[in-house]
């Protein structure tokens, strides 16, 4: 079975920061790899995914991930976060097998001005 | 053009009492998908359907019951609410059923049972 966790609850960054959220996956096999934010009172949003191929992804609004397969993880980053960047973020795990994508619990941002 | 919409935004009802929430979606996506966020954000699947048929129906009360007219529409009736279900509820489509094909969500429905 795949699993997901996101260690941190809540983050706190300044207006400008680098801003980096973790998550690591459990999984045999590749896995399919998401990231998605979720702005208050909205529905989620994906920023980015992981296949196969290159391990440092791009995704909208400036993010990036890199897929590191020695720690089963998938780090979400942004150089420089910006006010409008504050919301929830969602790794969530697909495989091949499965109809149902996993997802975290969730990385509160929140950005300081 | 709003992709997956779901209708209403807000439901304030009282214990007792059926109410539905409506989902479409003009994607073309084959499936389809109900989400239940708690209060800790945390999100977990309730029910998936593919092309009209129900593929997933995880653990969740039978007074929850989805309805798939057609492969754009997914709807969730719910029976005799509980103060356990006010929740937001969120209504998602991807193009199939594969584990590598994203998720497109609704902006949710927030129900509130009193």
């Amino acid at each position: 079975a795949q699993s997901v966790t996101q260690p941190d609850i809540h983050i706190t960054v300044s207006e400008g920061a680098s801003l980096e959220l973790r998550c690591n996956y459990s999984y045999g096999a590749t896995p399919y790899l998401f990231w998605y934010v979720q702005s208050p009172g909205q529905g989620l949003q994906l920023l980015l995914k992981y296949f196969s191929g290159d391990t440092l992804v791009q995704g909208i609004k400036g993010f990036e991930a890199e897929f590191k397969r020695s720690q089963s993880s998938f780090n979400l980053r942004k150089p420089s976060v910006h006010w409008s960047d504050a919301a929830e973020y969602f790794c969530a795990v697909g495989s091949g097998g499965s109809y149902i994508p996993t997802f975290g619990r969730g990385t509160s941002l929140i950005v300081h001005p | 053009d709003t992709a997956v919409s779901q209708t209403p935004k807000y439901l304030v009802t009282q214990m007792g009492n059926d109410k539905s929430i409506k989902c479409e979606q003009n994607l073309g996506h084959d499936t389809m998908y109900w989400y239940k966020q708690d209060s800790k954000k945390f999100l977990k699947i309730m029910f998936s359907y593919n092309n009209k048929e129900l593929i997933i129906n995880e653990t969740v009360p039978n007074r929850f019951s989805p309805k798939s007219p057609d492969k754009a529409h997914l709807n969730l009736h719910i029976n005799s609410l509980e103060l356990g279900d006010s929740a937001v509820y969120f209504c998602a489509s991807s193009q199939s059923t594969g584990g590598n094909s994203p998720l497109h969500f609704g902006n949710g429905t927030r129900l509130t049972v009193t």
